[in-house]
């Protein structure tokens, strides 16, 4: 079945730091990829997404690339202010058939201090 | 663009009551939406999946009695958590799909209810 892989955390960086969160995914043909962003005691917002391959989804500072050749879907953004404390979850949906059904990650926490 | 509410936010019970929990999609009518569970410090568990006017699907291991899922309209879905226990515990999401979306259309997430069972 479909998976997604993300880097553990918590990573915690200083404020202005460069972030990388890793995400490898497992999946049968080309699904669509999505960073999803937490903040504290809220439900999950789309931060980025990619539907097909070499597509860069970004937003807010943050970036992505779909990579088919390695199956890699990693966030990045040059400078992390300290609001960008949260977890961040990657996710896809295949792109074949009627069942839309998200496969997450594990969740990713970044703490940024000043 | 599309929003989700749920409602409500934070609910507290006693054990063995029910409470209901309701989404709606506010500006998009959405022939399916989806029910999370979220435990402290981990990813979402797709619980259901409900589609307007017919039974909810529900993932290996998801009591279906237990959470009873109504889907009466193309902008509202309900979650019950009958009889519910401490064990029930947890933060629930629910998602929706746009209607007329293209294969692969992303789902738009609601707020999240808190739910805690004394």
């Amino acid at each position: 079945g479909d998976s997604v892989t993300q880097m553990e955390g918590p990573v915690t960086l200083s404020e202005e730091a460069f972030l990388t969160i890793n995400c490898t995914y497992t999946a049968t043909g080309y699904p669509s990829l999505f960073w999803y962003v937490q903040y504290p005691g809220e439900g999950l917002q789309l931060l980025l997404k990619a539907t097909k391959a070499d597509d860069k989804g970004s937003n807010k500072g943050f970036e992505a690339t779909y990579r088919k050749e390695t199956t890699s879907f990693h966030l990045e953004k040059g400078s992390v202010q300290v609001s960008d404390s949260a977890v961040y979850f990657c996710a896809l949906t295949p792109n074949s058939g009627g069942y839309q059904k998200v496969t997450f990650g594990t969740g990713t926490k970044l703490q940024v201090i000043p | 663009g599309a929003v989700v509410s749920q409602h409500p936010s934070r609910v507290i019970c006693k054990s063995g009551t029910s409470v209901k929990i309701e989404c709606r999609s506010l500006d998009f009518q959405a022939t399916t939406m989806f029910w999370y569970r979220q435990f402290p410090k981990q990813s979402l568990m797709l619980m259901a999946t409900s589609n307007e006017g017919s039974k909810a699907t529900y993932e290996q291991g998801v009591e279906k009695d237990k959470f009873l899922i109504n889907h009466a309209s193309l902008t509202l879905s309900t979650l019950t958590v009958t009889s519910a226990h401490p064990e029930d515990s947890s933060f629930y999401i629910c998602s929706a799909r746009v209607l007329g979306g293209a294969v692969g259309n992303e789902q738009f997430f609601g707020p999240g209810t808190r739910l805690t069972v004394l």
